[in-house]
């Protein structure tokens, strides 16, 4: 079982570099999700789609966008990227959102460095 | 709004002690708790969750936590660590609906790393 699959695994830019993350699962889940985590800080909620044909901001959308692209697809956009978001991104998705309850599934992560 | 504070950055163990993780959580309305654990260079993978039925919740790999309303906790403990537990843990709360567009968000606390000495 894959689960939830982001890709690239690493990826470092220049400042100013545009590049879109992406991800999918394979769990038939309704919501996805996109995360940043960084040092001390937890992870915080960038995006999330609750189902399939909507997308709301988290704590923390500045400097992204994302498309919803079908039930599987879920992808996040750095149009100019800035030092500021070298982190360990991370997409996860759940049955259901509007719960509460489920459980997030998490993906592998991708490791940005933006110099 | 929710939000969790997970006391300790850092927790070190003897190999066969007991593990205890320290959570405390704010929330305006009853909260749904989880436990994550990610290993290095890999993503979160859930431990356990409290959803309102039992107190004490047992989750994976001999780890269970207590749901403690009047103190506002959800510490994770383990009797006696491994090796294999060494790894970053996450509280992190959600509601159902609380008014204020924070429904089915997950917020996590900000990490413990356990070290677990031989």
């Amino acid at each position: 079982n894959a689960g939830v699959t982001q890709t690239p695994k690493f990826q470092v830019l220049k400042t100013g570099q545009s590049m879109t993350l992406q991800c999918a699962q394979d769990m038939n889940h309704n919501s996805m999700y996109w995360y940043r985590q960084d040092p001390g800080m937890g992870l915080r909620l960038i995006y999330y789609s609750a189902s399939e044909g909507t997308t709301d901001k988290g704590e923390v959308p500045n400097g992204y966008n994302v498309s919803r692209l079908n039930k599987r697809e879920f992808s996040l956009r750095l149009e100019s990227a800035a030092p500021s978001q070298t982190s360990v991104y991370f997409c996860a998705s759940s049955p259901r959102h509007i719960s509460g309850n489920s459980p997030l599934h998490f993906g592998n992560g991708t490791r940005l460095t933006v110099t | 709004a929710q939000s969790v504070t997970q006391l300790g950055s850092h927790v070190s163990v003897s190999e066969g002690a007991l593990v205890l993780l320290r959570c405390n959580y704010s929330s305006s309305v009853p909260p749904y708790l989880f436990w994550y654990v990610q290993y290095p260079n890999q993503g979160l993978q859930l431990l356990l969750k409290y959803t309102s039925a039992a107190t004490l919740v047992k989750g994976i790999n001999g780890f269970e936590a207590e749901f403690k309303k009047s103190e506002t906790s959800f510490h994770l403990t383990k009797p006696s660590a491994h090796m294999s537990d060494a790894a970053e843990y996450f509280c992190a709360v959600s509601v159902a609906y609380d008014g204020s567009g924070n429904t089915g968000k997950l917020i996590f606390g900000q990490g413990t790393t356990l070290q677990v000495k031989p």
